[in-house]
């Protein structure tokens, strides 16, 4: 069983659509979860992390984790054509992160 | 706003030659970092390295792998005999003891093996 499993897309939706991304993870005792942005060939942006469970807002980036579930999400309000990218979900662990597969995102204007 | 840097941005190479790839982490970050991306495909932890050693390694990084702190600013990565499967993005990453769930990425190195 993978570590991080992320829903692959690719994703499409319009200009101001909600975007909901997600992923599973297979170790409960994983605590720290973050997600990263990346734009093709550069190298992943941190976005925001998670400690434990409940949500976390930054703007228009809502990340959210649910421990009982093993399911972490990451919501974009309002989102916008800057927003097309691949998002990466992944976890701490020791001296390492472990990253899912990334979903691709493209909003459309 | 302190980044993380990476030289050189491509790096083309014939297999079973040397290659060093080097890394300026923020600077007062005391852990670093080394991923791989093959193209495609997820990002792959390779190594972590904090007070002059390695603390953990995946099963990527074998004996042709080794990393080196040769001063008070670069992070190295040394591929000792490459192969065409090393061709790869390589990211460096570098975070504060104890907040490994802030890493911070540099732009990474595209190394080409032919």
């Amino acid at each position: 069983q993978k570590e991080v499993e992320q829903d692959p897309g690719p994703l499409s939706v319009p200009e101001g659509a909600i975007v909901s991304l997600n992923c599973t993870y297979s170790n409960s005792a994983f605590q720290y979860f973050m997600w990263y942005r990346q734009y093709s060939r550069k190298g992943p942006e941190l976005l925001m992390y998670t400690y434990s469970s409940g949500n976390k807002e930054d703007g228009r980036f809502t990340a959210q984790v649910d421990k009982s579930s093993k399911y972490i999400s990451l919501f974009i309000r309002d989102s916008q054509p800057s927003d097309s990218a691949t998002y990466l979900c992944a976890i701490a662990d020791a001296g390492k992160s472990t990253f899912g597969d990334g979903t691709t995102l493209t909003v459309k204007p | 706003e302190p980044e993380v840097t990476q030289t050189p941005s491509h790096q083309v190479t014939q297999m079973g030659q040397e290659v060093i790839l080097r890394c300026v982490p923020i600077s007062n970050h005391l852990y670093f970092y080394w991923y791989r991306q093959i193209l495609g495909q997820k990002v792959e932890f390779l190594v972590s390295f904090y007070n002059n050693e390695i603390s953990e390694k995946s099963e990527i990084f074998d004996d042709q792998f080794s990393v080196e702190r040769p001063d008070g600013s670069n992070f190295t990565l040394k591929i000792r005999s490459t192969k065409l499967e090393d061709s790869a993005m390589y990211f460096c990453a570098s975070s504060y003891p104890g907040q490994n769930y802030e890493q911070y990425f540099g732009p990474g190195t595209r190394l080409t093996v032919t």
